[in-house]
């Protein structure tokens, strides 16, 4: 149960895209249409931004988008706002769990 | 798509134990499978348990295996998580999650346990 790799950071201006990659395995992101994707204020819950890989909860802005290759998913931000910053944090289910990627901290510039 | 809160966060010593409770409204608590997640000070999410709509499929990651049991009374609308042998790691804002789309849907805002002597 290996965390997924997502970058540490990632940064853009407001108005511009930004893409946050998450790599797994064949054993989870790649193996399964199950990446999730979520979006955590400081100090607040985390909240679901993207579910099987590219479908948007109701109420979630469509400047948010899913994608996935091979063994790695990708979370866009499109017109980034400066309410966009916050912790994405992607997930997969694994068969029979689940796991998380380590975290990206999006700053808007 | 309901609400869930949290409590039994405490202080307790290493080898202690202590019994998170999950509260649900505004869905059909008994159709969803719930999960347990939590976050370590400063550290990333963690998932740590699920269980199924009637209680009888569980699964835990490796971590706390053998010593996290999960549960929920569907007649109360709770989703419980009982933490025996507990270490300083697993010190952390515990949250719990409607399970949907094989996704974490909806969250509490979590309890926090600490252990600690």
């Amino acid at each position: 149960q290996s965390a997924l790799t997502q970058p540490p950071s990632a940064s853009g201006s407001p108005g511009q895209s930004v893409t946050i990659s998450c790599t797994g395995t064949s054993s989870d992101v790649g193996g399964y249409n199950y990446v999730s994707w979520y979006q955590q204020h400081p100090g607040k819950a985390p909240k679901i931004m993207i579910y099987e890989v590219n479908k948007r909860p109701s109420g979630v802005p469509d400047r948010f988008s899913g994608s996935k290759s091979g063994n790695t998913a990708s979370l866009t931000v499109s017109g980034l706002q400066a309410e966009d910053e916050a912790d994405y944090y992607c997930c997969s289910y694994t068969g029979s769990s689940w796991v998380f990627g380590g975290g990206t901290k999006l700053t808007v510039l | 798509e309901g609400q869930l809160v949290e409590s039994g966060g405490d202080l307790v010593q290493p080898g202690g134990s202590l019994r998170l409770s999950c509260a649900a409204s505004g869905f059909t608590f008994s159709r969803d499978w719930m999960h347990w997640v939590r976050q370590a000070p400063g550290k990333g999410l963690v998932w740590v348990s699920r269980i199924d709509f009637d209680g009888i499929t569980t699964a835990y990651a490796d971590s706390v295996k053998g010593r996290f049991t999960i549960s929920r009374d569907n007649a109360k609308n709770t989703l419980y998580l009982q933490m025996n042998s507990l270490r300083a790691e697993d010190t952390a804002v515990y949250y719990c999650a409607r399970g949907q789309w094989y996704a974490m849907g909806v969250w509490g805002q979590g309890t926090t346990v600490t252990v600690s002597s």
